[in-house]
């Protein structure tokens, strides 16, 4: 089935390290995403990861993989004001490349 | 390059009525997608368009259709406005072979049914 979930809010303070977690249930996931949205704004893919990786790094963000507990999470580090967003997880299925499916998204607040 | 670009920005429609959005892909790109996100939630898979055909659609009904056209701009169509229409409609486009890692969404149009 299709079902991707997230927990919907998080609140850090600015310079620590934020950690967004997402939980998938389709095993025939090939790609996973993470997207960014601030307010009235449309989607802002931020990375993404191959379902054989266990991990992908990137500037400050840092995507885990864990296949077997079908959990992906994302780590900001060193959290800043302007990362105040909804982050949303999304993967899309080998039989179908083409669909994106996303969670609910979660609201990330920095606060000073 | 202008990346994606929706129109309009903004709507607000009666109940009952139809509303058209539009969507121009970003330059190089001949596949363009569409996704309703209601508030509060992730988007939803509507369906994609491709050399201007429908080449896949979500658990939307009969009411949701689409064009397009030669140029690969496309057209959202919805009949029968509902209430629960009411949402941010975003566009994707992407290349038939670059698969969602190199898809690029607008800004959206927000969509208002009263």
């Amino acid at each position: 089935g299709e079902d991707v979930e997230q927990s919907l809010f998080l609140s850090v303070r600015e310079g620590d390290s934020s950690v967004i977690n997402c939980t998938y249930t389709d095993s025939s996931s090939t790609y996973l995403y993470w997207y960014k949205q601030e307010p009235g704004a449309g989607l802002q893919l931020l990375t993404y990861i191959f379902s054989n990786m266990d991990m992908k790094q990137d500037q400050r963000l840092t995507v885990l993989l864990n296949k077997k507990d079908k959990h992906l999470s994302l780590r900001i580090a060193d959290t800043q004001t302007g990362d105040s967003a909804i982050y949303f997880c999304a993967e899309t299925q080998s039989y179908n490349t083409d669909k994106l499916i996303f969670g609910t998204g979660t609201r990330l607040q920095v606060f000073p | 390059d202008a990346g994606v670009t929706q129109s309009p920005t903004h709507l607000i429609k009666t109940r009952g009525q139809q509303v058209t959005l539009r969507c121009s892909p970003k330059s190089g790109h001949d596949t363009v997608s569409w996704y309703q996100q209601a508030l509060g939630q992730g988007p939803q898979f509507i369906f994609q368009y491709y050399e201007e055909e429908e080449r896949q659609r979500g658990n939307f009904p009969d009411r949701f259709s689409g064009h397009q056209f030669p140029n690969y701009s496309s057209e959202l169509n919805v009949n029968a406005l509902l209430l629960g229409d009411s949402a941010l409609y975003l566009c994707a486009s992407s290349r038939p072979t670059g698969s969602n890692t190199e898809a690029f969404f607008g800004q959206g149009t927000r969509l208002t049914v009263v």
